[in-house]
């Protein structure tokens, strides 16, 4: 069985980091894609970033570049999520999710881990 | 910046056939993937590849795309459709993941 565990959220303060993981199984993780999806309360979806199965490969969305940044370790079938200098407006759920096999779409997620950011 | 429209809400009685449109510039030239989120839950895939259907989703969905307009189509509406439904692209311009902004289901 496919499952993917998130974990790391909390409270945090304005301007504070945050590392996210989510623990993979049931799966060969090192032949998929990874990918992290926020949720603002209330809100849609938001893509965060994508990284290739080897991890060789990043995208980020625009406006998150520079602050957050993904990573994987494929022996511990892991997936990071690195949170800095955090906003308010970076207050959301966060869900890892497996990209499906070449076709681009999120076929597993996590069940989400909620960052919140507030003084 | 490439965007994905989608109807707010959309509103069928239960046995009706919901329709959930999602539009884009030139959309049917790309595959469109579609997600079910129930109140509090994560997203579930439904359609992936305009009309593919993972593994456990009801024969009750289906998904086309064409032109400008990608369609989820729930025939046979149930209550436990009632749901947030998101479609999704690759955007191959930018390398971006991209979300439509979600239509919410309810079921008279």
């Amino acid at each position: 069985e496919v499952q993917l565990v998130e974990s790391g959220g909390g409270l945090v303060r304005p301007g504070g980091s945050l590392r996210l993981s989510c623990a993979v199984s049931g799966f060969t993780y090192s032949s998929y894609s990874m990918n992290w999806v926020r949720q603002i309360p209330g809100k849609g979806l938001e893509w965060v970033s994508s990284i290739s199965y080897s991890g060789d490969t990043i995208y980020y969305a625009d406006s998150l570049k520079g602050r957050f940044t993904i990573s994987r370790d494929n022996a511990g079938n892991s997936l990071y999520l690195y949170l800095n200098s955090l906003r308010v407006e970076d207050t959301a759920v966060y869900y890892c999710g497996r990209t499906k096999s070449s076709s681009g779409g999120i076929d597993f997620w996590g069940q989400g881990t909620l960052v919140t950011v507030s003084s | 910046s490439y965007v994905l429209t989608q109807p707010p809400s959309v509103s069928v009685a239960p046995g009706e056939t919901a329709t959930i449109t999602c539009g884009g510039n030139n959309i049917g030239s790309t595959g469109v993937h579609w997600y079910q989120q129930k109140s509090g839950q994560a997203p579930v895939m439904v359609m992936y590849l305009d009309s593919d259907r993972p593994s456990g989703i009801p024969e009750r969905f289906s998904g086309s795309n064409s032109g400008n307009t990608a369609t989820l189509t729930i025939s046979g509406v149930e209550a436990g459709d009632e749901a947030d439904y998101y479609c999704q692209v690759w955007d191959r311009s930018s390398d971006h993941v991209l979300f439509g902004g979600g239509t919410k289901l309810t079921v008279l």
